[in-house]
């Protein structure tokens, strides 16, 4: 089993509509979790980070975390062409050897149509 | 403020070589974290240092080694060179090492590609 998980895609919405990015974590230490994007040929960017149960929104990007079902999502309202791109979930537990070690899943590629 | 930079942005190298990647975190911060990642998978970690000394260790050789200066700029060596090590090579910078809470983010540089021939 993948520490983190993702289904790799891609994703497909047409513009305006919600995009859904969903991940799953095997590690129950996990305490951190971050959301980031990573446009083609470009180095990832941080987006969300969200560290406890329950939603957490900024602008057009909703992190929802669930500890008990080991599960973080991210929502996009108003989709936008430049929102494609692969997103990134990864998670931290700073326990141990882990320290600061981001765990990343594989990504999902998101594409936007007009 | 600028933010994490890298360098050289690419290289190329020969099997059994060494190579000697740079990192500048954002002003302020303290830990560094070295992370490869190759096409179509997510980044993959090497090292975090923080305050200079080494806090976490991924699982990778040991041809691979980094320090941390001073002024908290970092250097990821890689020797013996082989084609399997060919990637990205990303840093990121966050104000302090572990991961608990706010301060703890990761940034990262635009990185460098590593091509082994």
């Amino acid at each position: 089993q993948k520490e983190v998980e993702q289904n790799s895609g891609p994703l497909s919405v047409p513009e305006g509509a919600i995009a859904s990015l969903n991940c799953t974590y095997s590690d129950r230490g996990s305490q951190s979790f971050f959301w980031y994007r990573q446009y083609s040929g470009k180095s990832p960017e941080l987006i969300m980070s969200i560290y406890s149960n329950g939603d957490k929104e900024d602008g057009r990007f909703t992190a929802q975390l669930n500890k008990a079902s080991q599960y973080v999502s991210l929502l996009i309202r108003d989709s936008q062409p430049s929102d494609s791109a692969t997103y990134l979930c990864a998670v931290i537990n700073a326990g141990g050897t882990s320290y600061g070690k981001l765990t990343f899943g594989q990504g999902t590629i998101l594409t936007v149509h007009p | 403020d600028a933010g994490v930079t890298q360098s050289p942005t690419h290289l190329i190298k020969t099997r059994g070589q060494h190579v000697t990647l740079r990192c500048s975190p954002i002003s302020g911060h303290k830990s560094v974290s070295w992370y490869q990642q190759v096409l179509g998978q997510g980044p993959q970690f090497i090292f975090q240092y923080y305050e200079k000394e080494e806090r976490g260790r991924g699982n990778f050789p040991d041809r691979f080694s980094a320090r941390q200066f001073p002024n908290y700029s970092s250097e990821l060596n890689v020797n013996a060179l082989l084609l399997g090590d060919s990637a990205l090579y990303l840093c990121a910078s966050s104000l302090f090492g572990g991961g608990l809470r706010v301060g703890y983010e990761q940034y990262f540089g635009p990185g460098t590609r590593l091509t082994v021939t």
